[in-house]
Parts: C-alpha cells; sequence; structure tokens
C-alpha cells in the first residue's frame, strides 16, 4: 500500500466552482499534513498546513483533516484559471521526513 | 530574504560526468534536503541534513553524494553521471525536521545524455 496516496486527475471544475482534492494516508501515527501547489516547471510552493482533526481555512483555500479515516482534503472555493496547478499532499510521523503523494493535476476552465 | 537558491538552473552531462548542485538558504533553518522529480513518480528524497554536520539518506540515493558545508549551504554531487538521473532537482528548507513546513528552491533541471 503506497504512504500517500492522491487520485492522479485531471480534476477539471468550471471557473468559480469549489474544487475538491483529496488525499489519504497509510501511517495512522501521521501527525502532520502539508498541501504544496506547483505550477507547470515550477517548484512546490506550500499553501497549506494542519495539525490537527477538523476544517483550517485560508482565504479561497480550506484543508480538512480526518485523522480516523485517514484522509486529508483541500478545498478551493470560487476556482480561478490560475489555480490550474498540480497540488501536492505530504505527510509526516514523528522524526522523520516528509512523505508526498504523486499529486493531481487542477484544471480551472473559464 | 531570497529563501532557497540553487545552481545552476539547467545543466546537460555527458555519461559519466561529474558536476556539482549547490544549495542555499537564509531563512536561518537547521534541515536541508535534496529531492529529484520525475514524471509518474513524484518527489522522491535522495538525501536530507537534520542539522549541520549531519547527512542521511533517503530513498533514492544511489549515486550521489551530499555536503553540509554550513548552515546555509547543502549540495550534492553526481560522481559519474549516468542517463537515469535525468530528472528535475530540488533543494529545500526546514526549520526542523519534524513536522514543519519544507521551502523549495526553484530547482535545476539536469539532462544526461
Amino acid at each position: 500500500q503506497k504512504e500517500v496516496e492522491q487520485n492522479s486527475g485531471p480534476l477539471s471544475v468550471p471557473e468559480g466552482a469549489i474544487a475538491s482534492l483529496n488525499c489519504t494516508y497509510s501511517d495512522r501515527g501521521s501527525q502532520s499534513f502539508f498541501w504544496y501547489r506547483q505550477y507547470s516547471g515550477k517548484s512546490p510552493e506550500l499553501i497549506m498546513s494542519i495539525y490537527s482533526n477538523g476544517d483550517k481555512e485560508d482565504g479561497r483555500f480550506t484543508a480538512q483533516l480526518n485523522k480516523a479515516s485517514q484522509y486529508v482534503s483541500l478545498l478551493i472555493r470560487d476556482s480561478q484559471p490560475s489555480d490550474s496547478a498540480t497540488y501536492l499532499c505530504a505527510v509526516n510521523k514523528g522524526y522523520s521526513t516528509l512523505t508526498f503523494g504523486k499529486g493531481t493535476m487542477l484544471l480551472v476552465s473559464p | 530574504n531570497a529563501g532557497v537558491t540553487q545552481t545552476p538552473k539547467f545543466q546537460v552531462l555527458k555519461t559519466g560526468q561529474s558536476m556539482t548542485l549547490q544549495c542555499a538558504q537564509d531563512m536561518n533553518h537547521n534541515s536541508m534536503y535534496w529531492y529529484r522529480q520525475d514524471p509518474g513518480m513524484g518527489l522522491r528524497l535522495i538525501y536530507y541534513s537534520a542539522s549541520e554536520g549531519t547527512t542521511d539518506k533517503g530513498e533514492v540515493p544511489n549515486g550521489y553524494n551530499v555536503s553540509r558545508l554550513n548552515k546555509r549551504e547543502f549540495s550534492l554531487r553526481l560522481e559519474s553521471a549516468a542517463p537515469s538521473q535525468t530528472s528535475v532537482y530540488f533543494c529545500a528548507s526546514s526549520e526542523e525536521v519534524t513536522g514543519n513546513e519544507q521551502f523549495f528552491g526553484p530547482g535545476t533541471r539536469l539532462t544526461v545524455l
């Protein structure tokens, strides 16, 4: 079983819609969770971090964590064409380095 | 603040040549990392340095060496490049290894012919 799994996509949404990106992880002891955005040809950029169960909101972005079900999600409200990118989920447990998923490509059409 | 910087941005090598990728950060972070990213494979950790003076292997260390020159700088060396090392290389840094956000440099696109 892969440690961090994401649907590769592409996930296509129209402009103004809510984009929902999901990530599951296998290690129940994972403690820290991150979402990165990566534009084509660019480096990953941190957009959200979440450490406890529940929702965390930052502007149009909401990260949701459910440790019991071992999933973390990212909601993007009022999606814009500039949100089109690959979104990487990353998970950390204890004194270990981040484990990245392979990413979900998001396409927002005007 | 420049954040994490990497040189060079692009490099073409012939099989068997050697080179060193340079990385520096100005965020006073303790931990630094080298990743490679290949299509369909995601980000894979090559080596990391939890703190100045320490280095550890990641998921794919074979064919690479690293040096943590000081707190700011972490270099990656390919002693004898192979076509399988064609990839995009990213350096990253964080305050600590545990539970901390990592910040990435702009990357080096390496082609080995």
